[in-house]
């Protein structure tokens, strides 16, 4: 039930942009997303409920299929503040327990 | 500004031992839940509580237990502990309605030799 993060990994230059993928074997409820530095905790971005909405936050949004039971982040204009690793988190139904991917380390270059 | 605390931030642990992580969160969030987190495998649920004394196994419960006795505090039991359960372990919390996602505390790396 794990959901699929595709890329694995990915290199940026700054001010390049990058998509971020999360796919479900299951019917969604909703979709969290989050960052998480090297030695801390990961960081809530946004959560995308069921409805196909897109959601942004600074130069980083979201959209949410729900009948692909898929989500997609998206980074424009890369800053070297958003190395890190990616997470997204699904939920099937509304049970507030989300399992996550296993993520997508970017890394950002100057 | 809101905290999950836990209490330790490395802990060295022999195999066998009982070792308790304890989480203790401020917001008067009803939600809490154990992680655990390892190269390559992601963040996996071992255990959640929705509410006190009221507690859901994750996906991976086995070796785990849990104790909520209130709202605040949420412990993770490991009973015996073994090589394999050598890891980062983080606590979580949200609200029980729609809320802004988790919280999540800093993290325990445990290491069982």
């Amino acid at each position: 039930q794990q959901p699929v993060q595709s890329p694995q990994a990915v290199i940026l230059r700054e001010g390049e942009d990058a998509v971020i993928n999360c796919s479900s074997s299951k019917a969604l409820y909703s979709v969290h997303w989050y960052r998480q530095k090297h030695g801390e905790a990961p960081v809530f971005l946004m959560i995308l409920l069921k409805g196909g909405e897109q959601k942004g936050h600074e130069k980083i949004s979201a959209s949410f299929n729900e009948k692909k039971q898929q989500s997609s982040l998206y980074l424009t204009a890369s800053q070297l503040s958003y190395s890190g690793t990616y997470f997204c988190g699904t939920e099937m139904g509304r049970t507030y327990k989300y399992i996550f991917g296993t993520g997508t380390r970017l890394k950002v270059l100057a | 500004d809101v905290k999950v605390t836990q209490s330790s931030r490395y802990l060295v642990k022999r195999t066998g031992e009982k070792v308790f992580l304890e989480c203790v969160q401020d917001m008067d969030h009803e939600n809490m839940f154990w992680y655990r987190q390892d190269p390559g495998l992601g963040l996996r649920l071992i255990y959640f509580s929705y509410d006190v004394k009221m507690k859901e196994k994750g996906d991976i419960p086995e070796g785990y237990s849990v104790s909520r006795e209130k709202k605040e505090r949420f412990s993770l039991i490991l009973e015996s502990a073994s090589t394999n359960q050598t890891s980062m372990y983080l606590c979580a919390s949200s609200l029980l309605g729609q809320g802004p996602g988790y919280t999540f505390g800093s993290g325990t790396r445990l290491t069982v030799v």
